[in-house]
C-alpha cells in the first residue's frame, strides 16, 4: 500500500497569513493526488484533484502542487473558515490511501 | 444538488452483522461508481470498499476483504455495505462517496470521490 505522510500535523496560523501543507508519498504517484479540507462534525469536502486542479467552487485561494512523490497545499491567505482539518489522498494504486491530517488551527 | 444519506448505523456486539444504507439523490446514479470510506479517531481516514456503476468491479480494503459486502440497487438509487463479523476496530464513522466522474470503473486511477455524505457512525461493543 502507498503511504502518505503530511507534515506538519499540526499549525498555528493567524488570519491573513500564507499556509503551506507538504504530503509525501512514500512510492511515485505521478499527479494522482487530491486534497480534502474536513471541519469539526462534517464530511470531507474536496478541494483539489489531480494534484492542482482546483474543484469547481473552491476559492482561488487554495492552490496545490508536486508531482511523483512530493506535494504542497498553499493557502495564500488564510481566512476564518480555513481553519480545518486538510487530508491528502491519492487514487494512483488501491487501496486508496489517505494522509495522516494536517490541523490548522487559530493562533 | 446531490446527496447522499447514509444509514444503518448504530450500536452493535462484536461478531454481529449491521448493514449500511446510503440513498443517493440530484444525478443519474446509475452512471457512478460509489465508495465506503470510514474514520475514526486513532486510524484517519481508510477506503473501505467501491464497486463500479454497473457492478462489474468491486474492491475492498484489506482489513474488511472477507467480512464486508458491497452492493448497488440502481433501481433504488442506493448502495450497501454488507458488514459481518464485526470487530471493535471496526468502529467508525462511515462515508457513502461518489466518484466524481461517471463510467469509470473503480480500481482505476480516476476514482476522484466527491461527494461525500454526512457518515453513520458504527460501534462495536460488548
Amino acid at each position: 500500500d502507498i503511504q502518505l505522510t503530511q507534515s506538519p500535523s499540526f499549525l498555528s496560523a493567524s488570519v491573513g497569513d500564507r499556509v503551506t501543507i507538504t504530503c509525501r508519498a512514500s512510492q511515485g504517484i505521478r499527479s494522482y493526488l487530491a486534497w480534502y479540507q474536513q471541519r469539526p462534525g462534517k464530511a470531507p469536502k474536496l478541494l483539489i484533484y489531480a494534484a492542482s486542479t482546483l474543484q469547481s467552487g473552491v476559492p482561488s485561494r487554495f492552490s496545490g502542487s508536486g508531482s511523483g512523490t512530493d506535494f504542497t497545499l498553499t493557502i495564500s491567505s488564510l481566512q476564518p473558515e480555513d481553519f480545518a482539518t486538510y487530508y491528502c489522498q491519492q487514487v494512483n494504486s488501491y487501496p486508496l490511501t489517505f494522509g495522516g491530517g494536517t490541523k490548522v488551527d487559530i493562533k | 444538488e446531490v446527496h447522499l444519506v447514509e444509514s444503518g448505523g448504530g450500536l452493535v456486539q462484536p461478531g454481529r452483522s449491521l448493514r449500511l444504507s446510503c440513498a443517493a439523490s440530484g444525478f443519474p446514479f446509475d452512471d457512478y461508481g460509489m465508495h465506503w470510506v470510514r474514520q475514526t479517531p486513532g486510524k484517519g481516514l481508510e477506503w473501505v470498499s467501491g464497486i463500479s456503476w454497473n457492478s462489474g468491479k468491486i474492491g475492498y480494503g484489506d482489513s474488511v476483504k472477507g467480512r464486508f459486502t458491497i452492493s448497488r440497487d440502481n433501481a433504488k438509487n442506493s448502495v450497501y455495505l454488507q458488514m459481518n463479523s464485526l470487530r471493535a476496530e471496526d468502529t467508525a464513522f462511515y462515508y457513502c462517496v461518489k466518484d466524481m466522474y461517471p463510467y469509470y470503473d473503480i480500481l482505476t486511477d480516476q476514482n476522484w470521490l466527491d461527494p461525500w455524505g454526512q457518515g453513520t457512525l458504527v460501534t462495536v461493543s460488548s
